[in-house]
């Protein structure tokens, strides 16, 4: 069974552009996660799908990302314009479901490392 | 204050010994906790989850948990020079999204 894969696995860009990222979850996986882990910090939660919906959004730092989920197959992060503080590794996570909610286990990705110049 | 604290090391012991990491978590409505392997440059891998207070073990991995002491821990028994990596300690509190500790960077030496 193939993991939860993310493109690009880096990314250089300059400040002021634009940046999206993709995350494809383990097929059957209805639960999908983005993360953040920028230099020096603790991997940060930013927002949960659940299929195609928007579950929590609270970890979204500002109005420049924007998370999308069309069809509840595949994700995408964009950052537009991006800033210099949002360099960092992006995580995408997966789970199903699971009976008892607590016990659910989330796969991650090899991460996209994204640098802002 | 950190949700979740753990020391970033590096942590080193040799070859056959015990490695004992440890976390600490502030939110005490915390009700599942798990431990990631992070080698260099690829995904956090779950090698632990734990859930109840007392020991789970699975091979050479013993999960610790002490819910009135909001301590974690893991030991890692007859350490090998592949189980070299970041772990990472990570707390549920049930809304779904995972909070992460910095991570302990551990050496095994040969």
């Amino acid at each position: 069974e193939a993991g939860v894969t993310q493109f690009p696995s880096h990314s250089v860009i300059e400040k002021g552009q634009t940046v999206t990222l993709r995350c494809d979850p383990i097929s059957g996986h209805d639960n999908l996660y983005w993360y953040r882990r920028v230099m020096g910090k603790e991997i940060k939660f930013l927002l949960h799908f659940v299929k195609e919906s928007k579950q929590d959004e609270s970890g979204m730092p500002n109005n420049r990302f924007l998370a999308e989920r069309t069809g509840g197959t595949y994700s995408t992060l964009k950052v537009q314009p991006a800033e210099l503080e949002d360099s960092g590794v992006y995580f995408c996570a997966s789970s199903q479901e699971y009976y008892n909610r607590i016990q659910e286990t989330q796969y991650f990705g090899p991460g996209t490392r994204l640098l802002v110049l | 204050q950190k949700e979740v604290e753990q020391n970033s090391g590096p942590l080193s012991v040799p070859e056959g010994a015990i490695a004992s990491l440890n976390c600490t978590y502030s939110d005490r409505v915390s009700q599942s906790f798990f431990w990631y392997r992070q080698y260099s440059g690829k995904s956090p891998e779950l090698i632990m989850s734990i859930y109840s207070n007392g020991d789970k073990e699975d091979g050479r991995f013993t999960a610790q948990l002490n819910k009135a002491s909001q301590y974690v821990s893991l030991l890692i028994r007859d350490s090998q020079p592949s189980d070299s990596a970041t772990y990472l300690c990570a707390v549920c509190t049930g809304a779904n999204n995972l909070f992460f500790g910095t991570g302990t960077r551990l050496t095994v030496i040969p």
